[in-house]
């Protein structure tokens, strides 16, 4: 079955570092591939998405190419903030039968940022 | 994208008693969807809420620890029946509208059972 896979976490950066936080999937079709972001307290959001091959999603300064000769959608940003600290879940959406899609998520990445 | 309303956000129950949390979307959605968060843990989705219909489950979850309603396109029902220690997590909404690729999720509740 469909599977994601990211590093573990938690991660720490020191403000303005450089980010990026790895994620690999395995699927039998061409899913949809997608970051969230779950910030302290709270439900997740979506953060940005990839439909098809190359594309490249971003939202607030993240970015992720969906590369599919490596099936990876990897996480980065170019300057963290301390705002940017959450728990970061790299999720993946198929067709399955009956035409609507699952969303199978990977184990998320709590992300730490320090002044 | 849609608005999701949920609620509790938070309770504290006793064990042995049950607890249904509400799921109100601003605009009528294609799916609905129920998740629960395990502490530090990812999502594990519980059911798929079928309007006018019995909720299909997924493996490992079953009607009578969480009957689900969905009596229209824009509202949804969890129930956690009987619950135990093990049952305290986050529980969340989450919906699909035709032609959106991606969910989006309600706050969560945050549910402890002592």
């Amino acid at each position: 079955g469909d599977s994601v896979t990211q590093m573990e976490g938690p991660v720490t950066l020191s403000e303005e570092a450089f980010l990026t936080i790895n994620c690999t999937y395995t699927a039998t079709g061409y899913p949809s591939l997608f970051w969230y972001v779950q910030y302290p307290g709270e439900g997740l959001q979506l953060l940005l998405k990839a439909t098809k091959a190359d594309d490249k999603g971003s939202n607030k300064g993240f970015e992720a190419t969906y590369r599919k000769e490596t099936t990876s959608f990897h996480l980065e940003k170019g300057s963290v903030q301390v705002s940017d600290s959450a728990v970061y879940f790299c999720a993946l959406s198929d067709l399955r039968g009956g035409g609507y899609q699952k969303v199978t998520f990977g184990t998320g990445t709590k992300l730490q940022v320090i002044p | 994208s849609a608005v999701i309303s949920q609620k509790p956000s938070r309770d504290i129950c006793q064990r042995g008693t049950s607890l249904t949390i509400q799921c109100q979307v601003d605009s009528q959605v294609t799916m609905m969807f129920w998740y629960r968060q395990q502490p530090g843990q990812s999502l594990t989705l519980i059911a798929t809420a079928n309007q006018g219909s019995e909720a299909t489950y997924e493996s490992g979850f079953v009607i009578d620890k969480f009957p689900i309603s969905r009596p229209n396109l824009t509202f949804s029902t969890l129930t956690v029946s009987n619950m135990s220690p093990e049952d305290s997590s986050i529980y969340l909404c989450s919906v699909l509208r035709q032609g959106e690729p991606g969910y989006t999720f309600g706050s969560g509740t945050r549910l402890t059972v002592v």
